[in-house]
């Protein structure tokens, strides 16, 4: 079956520009999270979704970062105002519900130039 | 404060021999733990767990030992193969939790 899907695979963007990230989770998969991955570090938690539930959105570095996850399904990370040190991977990740086993999309790579 | 450690950052084995991926906790809230693999271009692959009722958990060429006094959780693979050539990480969270904490990564080589 389709496995976590993320587009763009890879963006290069200008400093102070807006980008947008997507993912699509695994059909039926109610939890979805996003990780960031820098050069050298860990999967740095940013935002987690469960149903129709308020997301956490603890992990979110500042308020550049926003998320969003329309009906349950895709969702959308979006970083305004892009800085150099918001490059990174960013990967998506869907779980059947709440803390099992995630399963992860392939990730953007994100150049902040 | 990096709660969840793995001090080694690469490992080579030859082929057939045992691989052993360490990996260090402080938190002693967390009571499941997670193994990844990650391949070059790709989103980690979900390995293996363990919680902490348990102090072994095999699957296959894998097994996780979980020591919880001394806050250590530890990989085997073994016979090791030039697939498992990755990045492996582990991850941590407290019971019924979804933050997961994870390890800086081991990149394993396995040499043919």
């Amino acid at each position: 079956g389709a496995g976590v899907s993320q587009s763009p695979s890879n963006k290069v963007t200008e400093k102070g520009k807006d980008v947008e990230l997507r993912c699509d989770p695994i059909s039926g998969h109610t939890a979805l999270y996003w990780y960031r991955q820098s050069l050298g570090q860990g999967l740095e938690f940013l935002i987690y979704f469960q149903g129709n539930s308020a997301p956490d959105k603890s992990g979110l570095p500042s308020d550049r970062f926003s998320a969003e996850r329309t009906g349950g399904s895709v969702s959308t990370l979006t970083i305004q105002r892009t800085q150099q040190e918001d490059s990174a991977v960013y990967l998506c990740a869907s779980s059947l519900s709440g803390p099992t086993e995630q399963y992860f999309g392939p990730g953007t790579r994100l150049t902040v130039t | 404060d990096q709660q969840v450690k793995q001090n080694s950052p690469s490992l080579s084995v030859q082929e057939g021999r045992i691989s052993i991926l360490n990996c260090d906790y402080t938190n002693s809230m967390f009571d499941y733990f997670l193994w990844y693999k990650k391949y070059p271009a790709e989103g980690p692959t979900f390995l293996i767990s363990i919680s902490s009722i348990k102090d072994k958990n095999e699957d296959g060429r894998f097994t996780v030992f979980l020591n919880k006094s001394a806050k250590h959780l530890s990989l085997h693979i073994v016979p090791s193969q030039p697939g498992d050539s990755a990045v492996y990480f582990c991850a941590a969270a407290p019971s019924g939790t979804y933050k997961y904490i994870f390890g800086t990564g081991t990149r394993l080589k396995v040499l043919a």
